[in-house]
Parts: C-alpha cells; sequence; structure tokens
C-alpha cells in the first residue's frame, strides 16, 4: 500500500496561507492524493484531490510534484476555523472488481493562531 | 441533499457482547465503505461494499462483519466485543469505486466498550 508521510503537527497565523506538506513516494500511476481533515471527533470532511495536476478548489489548492512523490495542500487565508487534523491520504486501487480503500497517514494537527 | 447518516451516535456495551452499526449513504451512492478511528492506530479501512456485495475488507478478525441491503443502506457488526473494539466507526459513501470519486463522511458512532 501506497504510505503518506506528514508532519505531526504545524502552526500558522491567522490570515496567512498554510502550507501543509505530505510524502508519497511510493503511490503508483493510477492512485489519487486526497485531502481531508477532521475536528474532533467528527468525520473527516473531503478537502480536495488529485493525480498528477495542480488543482483549485473554493476550499483549498493541492499542488502536486511532477514525479508525484509529494504535494501540498494550500489554505490561502487560514482562519481559526481551520484549526484540525489534516490527513493526506492515497486512494489504493485493489486490482480486482473495482475494489479501492484509502489508506490514511498519521495526519498533521493544524493550529490556527490569532 | 442529506449526508452521510449513521446511527447510534454514542454506544456503550460491555465485554463479550454484540453490537450493530448503521449507515445511510447520501441518495444514490452506491458504494459504502467503514474504516475504525482509534488514537493508537488512526484509521483503518475495515470494509468496502459496492452493490450489495463486499468487495473488500481489511485486517481485522472475523468478529467485524458488515452488509449491504438492496438502497445500498449498511450495517456493520462485531460480535464477542473486546475492550480493544472501542473506538469511532466511520461510515463513508460515494456514487461508485473509481478512484476519482469523493468519498464523504458520516459523523461516525462513538463505541465503548466496558
Amino acid at each position: 500500500d501506497a504510505k503518506t508521510t506528514q508532519p505531526t503537527s504545524m502552526d500558522c497565523a491567522e490570515g496567512r496561507a498554510a502550507n501543509l506538506p505530505c510524502n508519497h513516494s511510493t503511490i503508483s500511476g493510477n492512485e489519487y492524493v486526497y485531502w481531508y481533515r477532521q475536528i474532533h471527533s467528527q468525520g473527516p470532511q473531503y478537502i480536495i484531490h488529485g493525480l498528477k495536476n495542480n488543482e483549485t478548489n473554493e476550499m483549498a489548492s493541492l499542488i502536486i510534484t511532477e514525479d508525484r512523490k509529494s504535494s501540498t495542500l494550500i489554505l490561502p487565508h487560514a482562519t481559526l476555523r481551520d484549526t484540525a487534523v489534516y490527513y493526506c491520504i492515497v486512494r489504493v486501487a485493489m486490482g480486482y472488481q473495482g475494489a479501492q480503500k484509502l489508506v490514511f497517514g498519521q495526519g498533521t494537527r493544524l493550529t490556527i493562531n490569532p | 441533499k442529506a449526508g452521510v447518516t449513521q446511527t447510534p451516535r454514542y454506544l456503550i456495551k460491555t465485554r463479550g457482547q454484540q453490537v450493530t452499526l448503521s449507515c445511510s449513504p447520501i441518495s444514490g451512492h452506491r458504494s459504502v465503505s467503514w474504516y475504525q478511528q482509534t488514537p493508537g492506530q488512526g484509521l483503518q479501512f475495515l470494509f468496502e461494499y459496492f452493490s450489495e456485495t463486499q468487495r473488500n475488507k481489511g485486517n481485522f478478525p472475523g468478529r467485524f462483519s458488515g452488509r449491504q441491503f438492496s438502497n445500498s443502506r449498511s450495517e456493520m457488526n462485531v460480535s464477542t466485543l473486546e475492550l480493544g473494539d472501542s473506538a469511532l466507526y466511520l461510515c463513508a459513501s460515494s456514487l461508485g469505486t473509481a478512484l476519482n470519486e469523493k468519498l464523504f463522511f458520516g459523523s461516525g458512532t462513538q463505541l465503548s466498550v466496558l
């Protein structure tokens, strides 16, 4: 399974851009990178996903390196409500009958400071 | 559109008992997967169902089982509960099983085994 490696924790000032890095050096060619976040004891919330091109939506931007071995999630103007655990995940194909699963790492605890 | 609904939200059981958790996916979603979250192991994949068929199962003992009904609702069952089964159980749904389809998570069922 492709695994992801993220910093355990990060801090960012309110109003600044938060840049969260992720390494996924064993990712396969057809596997997508997903980012979710989780606020204490709630279900993970989808943020963004991508294969090899950079992606942007109303929540964030995702920058994937050309070799696909790492990516960065960017929250352009962080607010206090962005304080959460952020998971960089690889969606892994199991190779039969369309089976797939998300492989979670330990996540980054992002704290936005006023 | 209603999100993924999990019931019950909280559950307390004693060792040796069994438990059934329920998940109603987003309307139109046919794929349901289950994850276990504990402080020590993080988020781990349990099973994935699509069109009433189990497509994939994670590395959990046979005490953990599940099923999916024709309306895509899913249940998971844990028999002979152990203290280590205390966890947040999360259900996620998606339209299908393509690797680029978003998964949406419910709020989870917090199971405590005493």
